[in-house]
This record gives C-alpha cells, structure tokens and sequence, in this order.
C-alpha cells in the first residue's frame, strides 16, 4: 500500500530557481528517504533523514521532517537542467523490512 | 565498492513465454534484496524481497517467481508471461537498519507482446 504522497505531481521551473516538492505519509517511520530517477533509468538515493533529525543538507540539496505533521519536503536550491527528474520519496516503517514509496513528483527545469 | 548489476536492459517477449532477470551485487556481503515492478508514470510496486540465500517474501499473488540462490544473486522468473507482466523492472540492494537507503539496478524494460 502507498504511504507517502509528494506533492505536487509535477513542477516545472526555470533553471537558478528552487524546486521544493513535499511529501505526507501516515505510520510512524524510522526514517524516510528522497530518491531521483532519470527517465529510463533507476533511482538514485539523494539523502535519508532519521526520525529523530528535523534537517538535513547535502549540496544544493534540503530535506526537513516534521514528525508531528508526518511530513517532510525537498528543496533544491539554485536548480539546473540536469534535476530535471522524477523524485519519490520512501519510508521505512517501525516494525517493517521495506520501504514504502510515494507516487512521485516530476520535476522539469527549463534552461 | 558496492555495485549492482541488472540485465538485460531491454527485453521484447511474446506472451506465454519464460522469463527469467538476474540481478547481482558485489562488494557487500548478505544484503537484502528486492524487485520491484514500475508501470509508466507511477510509483513502485514491490514484487519480492529477501532478507538471505533461499528466502524469499512475496508481496502480490501474480505470474512471477523470485529466488536467490547465491547470497548475492536475486532472479526474477516467470512461466508464461502475461501481457500485464509489461513493465519496467528494477532490482535493489540495501545493508539493512536504519541509516541506510537502497542502491538500485539500472532496470529492465520488460514489453509483452
């Protein structure tokens, strides 16, 4: 079954703006994870953030978590043509050996 | 380092016929391992997973089979393949725990004619 849901379904940017897309999910987490697929191509894990974490950086990467509101968001700052990619994200749930992925969000950045 | 290997890329199958993708992972020892099924413009449908030589958990009841005969060696096979089975396929490993995300495979593009 489908826990997390990003929003919105798809963006589409100009290249150097920021891109944030968000994610709900409904069970308490160990921790939940942003994923980037390329069309065509498998995903790539971008970052994972703990239950316990509220913030997490990685380059032009953001990523918050908001346990109360089960919710978390991903921003890409300063974005370019290459980000130009579909983004999920996926839970790990308490008690549980698999990730639960959301429906995704697909991003264009037009240069 | 850790690598995931997942072939054919392409694949063109009448219906009715086998199928069988492997998936390999080197430079780790006992990973879980996973196929999942991605329809066009949808999220993942987890197929299989399994946690060590021989076991395997089976999320759906569908056409497909998975085994791991090899602690690094994860197949995805079918009988006779249905038109439903077209798909994109990816394979994925992970360590386990909490801290750790999935690497995947570059996937499989599976067209059932």
């Amino acid at each position: 079954s489908q826990q997390g849901e990003e929003d919105p379904q798809a963006l589409s940017i100009q290249e150097g703006e920021n891109a944030t897309m968000n994610c709900s999910y409904k069970t308490s987490i160990n921790n939940l994870q942003w994923y980037r697929q390329n069309s065509g191509r498998g995903l790539v894990h971008l970052i994972l953030i703990r239950s316990n974490e509220r913030e997490k950086h990685s380059g032009r990467l953001r990523v918050t978590l908001d346990t109360s509101k089960k919710s978390s968001s991903l921003l890409i700052t300063a974005s370019r043509a290459a980000d130009t990619a579909s983004y999920f994200c996926a839970t790990d749930v308490l008690n549980n050996r698999k990730l639960i992925w959301g429906l995704g969000t697909s991003l264009a950045v037009n240069p | 380092s850790q690598t995931i290997h997942q072939w054919p890329a392409t694949l063109v199958q009448p219906v009715g016929s086998p199928l069988s993708l492997e998936c390999t992972v080197e430079g780790t020892s006992n990973p879980n391992l996973y196929w999942y099924r991605q329809a066009a413009g949808r999220g993942l449908q987890l197929l299989f997973y399994s946690v060590g030589i021989g076991q395997i958990s089976s999320e759906v009841p569908q056409n497909l089979s998975a085994s791991r005969p090899q602690d690094r060696q994860f197949i995805l096979s079918s009988k006779k393949l249905l038109l439903s089975d077209s798909g994109f396929y990816l394979c994925a490993w992970s360590v386990g725990g909490i801290n750790y995300g999935y690497t995947f495979g570059s996937g499989t593009r599976l067209t059932v004619v």
